[in-house]
């Protein structure tokens, strides 16, 4: 069983357009993550959610929004895609009070 | 932003121990030292974490200097897929994982 999923695995839009990835965890934790990594390889987080809440919101555009419907779930909606938006988009989850994150497999997104 | 330093690359022998060191001279108290690695175009992995104490798991062990200034990741008998790139990142409990550009180890037959 996949304990951290994300979907679509690649994602390929123009720019302007607005798109979705979806991120699920299986492990029980009650908080998730959004990290981005650019074309340098740098690995930079976006957004934390504990028990749905926003706990981290690490200056992102306000074009990105997390929504997190539930615990087992968090999802990153961006609207008017840029072509500085393209990178590889990693989900991740933790219990509380520890930094143990364990990753999805990674959103590549390509905006033309 | 990264509070360690890793040497870039390195590359080590099929079958033999892989010793990765890294820096952290300004670690805080309560601040844990963590291990991961990243498989090319995979999602980065957990390998170890410690506080103080050397800690040691299925897939490796960590020393950590008395100091806390600095710490070595061994993975034991390196093999191919071991190739990655490998992440020594220091953090509280603050939720927040800062990458640096961690060391590029090769594993070579």
């Amino acid at each position: 069983d996949t304990a951290v999923s994300q979907t679509p695995k690649y994602l390929v839009t123009q720019m302007g357009n607005d798109k979705s990835i979806k991120c699920e965890q299986n492990l029980g934790h009650d908080t998730m993550y959004w990290y981005k990594q650019d074309s340098k390889k740098f690995l930079k987080i976006m957004f934390s959610y504990n028990n749905k809440e926003l706990i981290i919101n690490e200056t992102v555009p306000n074009r990105f929004s997390p929504k997190s419907p539930d615990k087992a779930h968090l999802n990153l909606h961006i609207n008017s895609l840029e072509l500085g938006d393209s990178a590889v988009y990693f989900c991740a989850s933790s219990n509380y009070h520890t930094d143990t994150q364990y990753f999805g497999p990674g959103t590549r997104l390509t905006v033309l | 932003d990264a509070k360690t330093t890793q040497p870039t690359s390195m590359d080590c022998a099929e079958g033999r121990a892989a010793n990765l060191p890294c820096n952290h001279s300004t670690i805080s108290g309560n601040e844990y030292v963590y291990w991961y690695r990243q498989i090319h175009s995979q999602g980065p992995q957990y390998i170890i974490h410690g506080l103080k104490n050397n800690e040691t798991n299925e897939m490796a062990s960590l020393i950590i200097t008395e100091d806390r200034k600095s710490s070595t990741l061994i993975l034991p008998h390196a093999t191919l897929r071991d190739t990655a790139v490998y992440y020594c990142i220091v953090g509280g409990n603050d939720y927040k994982l800062s990458f640096g550009a961690g060391t590029t180890v090769t594993v070579r037959a």
